[in-house]
């Protein structure tokens, strides 16, 4: 089937913009993951949904980040008033959660903040 | 807190070559260690996971193994081809949350 999608791919603000992340996670994965990856590093984890609850959220790095995922599904990773240290790529996974844990990725947004 | 350590940063072999990517992590109190590649403007993919209670995986020309009291991974790449050329990423998951803590990659180029 489909793997995780994202939108947009690439993403262009103004400083002090506030902006919306996409994913769709594979379908059926109960658990759903966001990573920020800035350019030349190793991802970083933000935040992770086991369906509609939000379990941990200890990597958001401050409260203009904001994620959501009301039914179960989508999620959308919002940052509110953009400013240029936001500029990285967002990545996006999935999980069935079985014992293994693969967690699926998508390709990635990539925001730019000017 | 865990921290996870990818030697080397960068490496370039001819085609051909076997060679080693190696993973260091610092709390071996770990649930599983996946080994990723990630092209240039895609994704991650997952190459192999390894659980806690195993000691490698393979997967035809890869070979991950883990040894978890020394914190330390490796993965083996078998007659290197130019397609191998990417980042090879290490993460590790702890044993009490699902969140995947990750190195910084090494960066392989396979030259013809």
């Amino acid at each position: 089937g489909a793997g995780v999608s994202q939108s947009p791919r690439y993403k262009v603000a103004k400083r002090g913009q506030d902006v919306a992340l996409r994913c769709d996670p594979i379908s059926g994965h109960v658990s759903l993951f966001w990573y920020q990856q800035a350019l030349g590093q190793g991802p970083e984890f933000l935040t992770y949904f086991q369906n509609e609850a939000q379990l941990d959220k200890s990597g958001l790095p401050s409260d203009r980040f904001f994620a959501e995922r009301p039914e179960g599904s989508v999620s959308t990773l919002k940052i509110q008033r953009t400013q240029q240290e936001d500029s990285a790529v967002y990545l996006c996974a999935s999980s069935n959660g079985g014992s293994a844990d693969t967690q699926y990725f998508g390709p990635g947004t990539r925001l730019t903040v000017l | 807190k865990q921290e996870v350590t990818q030697i080397p940063a960068a490496l370039s072999v001819p085609e051909g070559e076997n060679l080693v990517l190696n993973c260091s992590f610092t709390d071996s109190a770990i649930y599983n260690l996946q080994w990723f590649r990630q092209d240039p403007g895609k994704g991650l993919t997952s190459l192999l996971l390894i659980q806690s209670s195993q000691r490698e995986q393979t997967s035809g020309r890869l070979n991950a193994s883990l040894d978890k009291s020394s914190g330390r991974s490796t993965l083996y790449i078998a007659a290197s081809q130019p397609g191998d050329s990417a980042t090879y990423l290490c993460a590790v998951r702890g044993g009490n949350n699902r969140k995947l803590i990750w190195g910084l990659g090494t960066s392989l180029a396979v030259n013809p």
